[in-house]
C-alpha cells in the first residue's frame, strides 16, 4: 500500500493568517496522464470528512478559494489563507491512484488560537 | 440533493454479525464507485471495502473472508455485512461515492454519509 505522511500533526493559528499542510506520498501520485491522483479532506468536529481538493489542485464544488493545493509527483501542499474559525477540525490528505487500496494521511488538526 | 446515509452500527460481542446500509438518493450507487471507510476511536480513515461500477469488489486484508459488499440496485443502496466481528473492528463506518474514476485513478470521494457507529465488545 502507499503510505501517505502529513506534517504537522497539529497546528494552531490566528484567525486571517495562513496555515500550510503536507503531504508526502510513499510513491508518485504523478499518472502518465498528468493528473495527480491526492486529495485533500477536512472533518469538522462531529461531522463527517467533505472533499475540500481533488486531483492535487482542483477546488471541489462551494470550496473558497482560501483553500489551495498544490505539489506534485510524492510531495503535495495544502495552503488555507485568512484562516477563519470555520476552518477548525482534522485535514487528511488520500492517495487516489492505487485502487482499490486507497490510503488516507493521518491527519492534521488545526486549531484556533 | 446527492446524499447517502447509513444505518445498522449497533453494539455486539466479539464473533457476532451485523449488517449496514448506505442508501443513496439523488444519484445512482450502480453509477459511481462507491466505498465504505472506518474510523476507530481517535484514529484517522481506513478503507474497508470498494465496488466498481461494474460490480468487481475488494476489501482491506483486515476484513478479507469476514465482510462482504452487496449492492442492491433496486433500492439504491449498499450493504456491508459483516461477520466474525473484532475489538479492532469497532469504528465509524462511513460510506462515500467517488466523484470520478477512470484508468488512472479515483479523482476525489465528493459525497460522504454522516457514518453508523459499530461498537464490538464483550
Amino acid at each position: 500500500d502507499i503510505v501517505m505522511t502529513q506534517s504537522p500533526l497539529s497546528l494552531a493559528v490566528i484567525p486571517g493568517e495562513s496555515a500550510s499542510i503536507s503531504c508526502r506520498s510513499s510513491q508518485s501520485l504523478l499518472h502518465t496522464n498528468g493528473n495527480n491522483y491526492l486529495d485533500w479532506y477536512l472533518q469538522k468536529p462531529r461531522q463527517s470528512p467533505q472533499l475540500l481538493i481533488y486531483l492535487g489542485s482542483n477546488r471541489a464544488s462551494g470550496v473558497p478559494d482560501r483553500f489551495n493545493g498544490s505539489g506534485s509527483g510524492t510531495d503535495f501542499t495544502l495552503t488555507i489563507t485568512r484562516v477563519e474559525a470555520d476552518d477548525v477540525g482534522v485535514y487528511y490528505c488520500m492517495q487516489g491512484i492505487k485502487t482499490p487500496a486507497l490510503t488516507f494521511g493521518g491527519g492534521t488538526k488545526v486549531e484556533i488560537k | 440533493e446527492e446524499k447517502l446515509v447509513e444505518s445498522g452500527g449497533g453494539f455486539i460481542q466479539p464473533g457476532g454479525s451485523l449488517r449496514l446500509s448506505c442508501a443513496a438518493s439523488g444519484f445512482s450507487v450502480g453509477s459511481h464507485f462507491m466505498i465504505w471507510v472506518r474510523q476507530g476511536p481517535g484514529k484517522g480513515l481506513e478503507t474497508v471495502s470498494v465496488i466498481y461500477i461494474g460490480g468487481r469488489r475488494d476489501y482491506a486484508d483486515s476484513v478479507k473472508g469476514r465482510f462482504a459488499l452487496l449492492r442492491d440496485s433496486s433500492n439504491n443502496t449498499l450493504h456491508l455485512q459483516m461477520n466474525s466481528l473484532r475489538v479492532e473492528d469497532t469504528a465509524v463506518y462511513y460510506c462515500a461515492r467517488a466523484k470520478h474514476i477512470s484508468f488512472y485513478g479515483v479523482e476525489g470521494l465528493d459525497v460522504w454519509g454522516q457514518g453508523t457507529t459499530v461498537t464490538v465488545s464483550s
